[in-house]
């Protein structure tokens, strides 16, 4: 699986946009992006996942550019319970099931 | 949706005891599971591959006669740490894939983790 690159820590105000950034310059074609976050003390929580197109869902925009060397993951409006650590991962659909995880964001929701 | 359980939640025992994890797959049947592990402040590391009805593959490292993983049904996996010590405290998590859903990229569901304290 490619390596993924993301900032160590972020802070975001309360009711803003959060937009964590993921580098996977050596993505390669069949990989697909994923997210995930892991709040304290709990097992990670999936949050959107795409190969090309931008995605959407109930919690998140997943926007990949163009070349898919990179990706952000937009909260739209944070609150404080989406303070947690985010992982990006890259994974070919055929690479079995398992996840390596990289040392993600820690998204800090401030008041 | 799919959702996977771990029990217990936390475990404190004394050192050279043996404990049991178990994760279950609540309602989909799962050929694989994963165990990973995280120590404080760190990622999560892959230990072991979990198959119904054969042998685990472990990670490089990751000593199988110490983690014991039994994977007797569909619904459920279990890691046993045998002669557990304090350098075995950590946080354990088990994840599965939902084998109904169509084509490899499906996400995977993870369970809320075990907190395992050896003293």
């Amino acid at each position: 699986d490619a390596k993924t690159t993301q900032p160590p820590s972020m802070d975001c105000a309360e009711g803003r946009a959060a937009n964590l950034p993921c580098n996977h310059s050596t993505i390669s074609g069949n990989e697909y992006v994923y997210w995930y976050r892991q709040i304290h003390s709990q097992g990670p929580q999936y949050i959107i996942h795409g190969l090309k197109n931008n995605e959407t869902n109930e919690m998140a925009s997943l926007i990949i550019t163009e070349d898919r060397k990179s990706s952000t993951l937009i909260l739209p409006h944070a609150t404080l319970r989406d303070t947690a650590v985010y992982y990006c991962i890259v994974r070919a659909d055929n690479a079995g099931n398992m996840l390596t995880f990289g040392g993600g964001t820690r998204l800090m929701v401030k008041p | 949706g799919a959702v996977v359980s771990q029990h217990p939640s936390w475990v404190i025992c004394k050192s050279g005891t043996s404990v049991k994890i178990e994760c279950r797959s609540l309602d989909f049947q799962a050929t694989t599971m994963f165990w990973y592990r995280q120590f404080p402040k760190q990622s999560l590391m892959l230990m072991a591959t979990s198959n119904e009805g054969s042998k685990a593959t472990y990670e490089q490292g990751v000593e199988k006669d110490k983690f014991l993983i039994n994977h007797a049904s569909l619904t459920l996996s279990t890691l046993t740490v045998t002669s557990a010590h304090p350098e075995d405290s950590s946080f354990y998590i088990c994840s599965a894939r939902d084998p109904r859903s169509l084509g490899g990229n499906q996400p995977q569901h993870f369970g809320d983790g075990t907190r395992l304290s050896i003293l």
